[in-house]
């Protein structure tokens, strides 16, 4: 089956710790987003990529970084700048770089402190 | 900047009664509107979108309405069932390659 895959599904944090999301896709698609999800505030974006080896900054990037190797793979890791890391994180692809193609989403990775 | 609103953020409607939930978006030059419906502990799915040039699109029992003059779309849901219960989101395009999302609506099915 064509999809998105995040793993784990559950993650756990120490302080001063850095920590990976993984997000594989086998859509062929061209453009990979990571979003975090926070109780009543909807979707904020983190970094997205239109393309391999490119990659820019959505509109909470402090503390969060992404490579973009491969066109399938799209980790993100949850450095230890960022202080308030607890929330459910998604990742989505879409066909190509423009903003009018649909996003399909993963079924997220739920990070918290231990 | 880019934004969209959405309203209701909470709606409960009794079992087979209509439900729509409204949004504006404030750029222009957004042409793309896609509605998510998202399931506790997973992933928003995908479950209706609409382009500029169309002013309303319907699949069975959801349809979507666009107003480009007025900025908002609308998404409504006939007939509900319980298994409609979900978080709906509503997203415009932007030019630079991003969707905007709005904060989101939870739908209550009561049977």
């Amino acid at each position: 089956d064509g999809g998105i895959t995040q793993s784990p599904k559950y993650l756990f944090r120490k302080e001063g710790q850095n920590v990976t999301l993984s997000c594989e896709q086998n859509l062929n698609h061209d453009a990979m987003y990571w979003y975090r999800q926070d109780p009543g505030q909807g979707l904020r974006l983190i970094y997205y990529s239109q393309i391999v080896n490119d990659f820019q900054k959505g509109d909470i990037a402090e503390g969060y970084s992404v490579s973009r190797e491969k066109k399938e793979s799209f980790p993100l890791t949850v450095t230890s700048a960022q202080k308030n890391p607890t929330a459910f994180y998604l990742c989505a692809s879409s066909m190509d770089q423009g903003g009018n193609q649909p996003q399909h989403f993963g079924d997220g990775t739920r990070l918290s402190i231990l | 900047g880019e934004n969209v609103e959405q309203h209701p953020s909470t709606l409960s409607v009794q079992e087979g009664d209509s439900a729509v939930i409204k949004c504006t978006y404030s750029d222009s030059a957004s042409n793309y509107f896609p509605w998510y419906k998202q399931e506790l502990g997973k992933g928003p799915q995908l479950i209706i979108d609409i382009r500029s040039n169309v002013g309303e699109k319907k699949d069975q029992r959801i349809a979507v309405t666009l107003n480009k003059t007025a900025k908002h779309f609308s998404l409504h849901i006939t007939e509900t069932q319980p298994e409609d219960s979900a978080v709906y989101f509503c997203a415009g395009s932007s030019n630079t390659g991003k969707l905007i999302f709005g904060q989101g609506t939870t739908l209550q099915v009561k049977p």
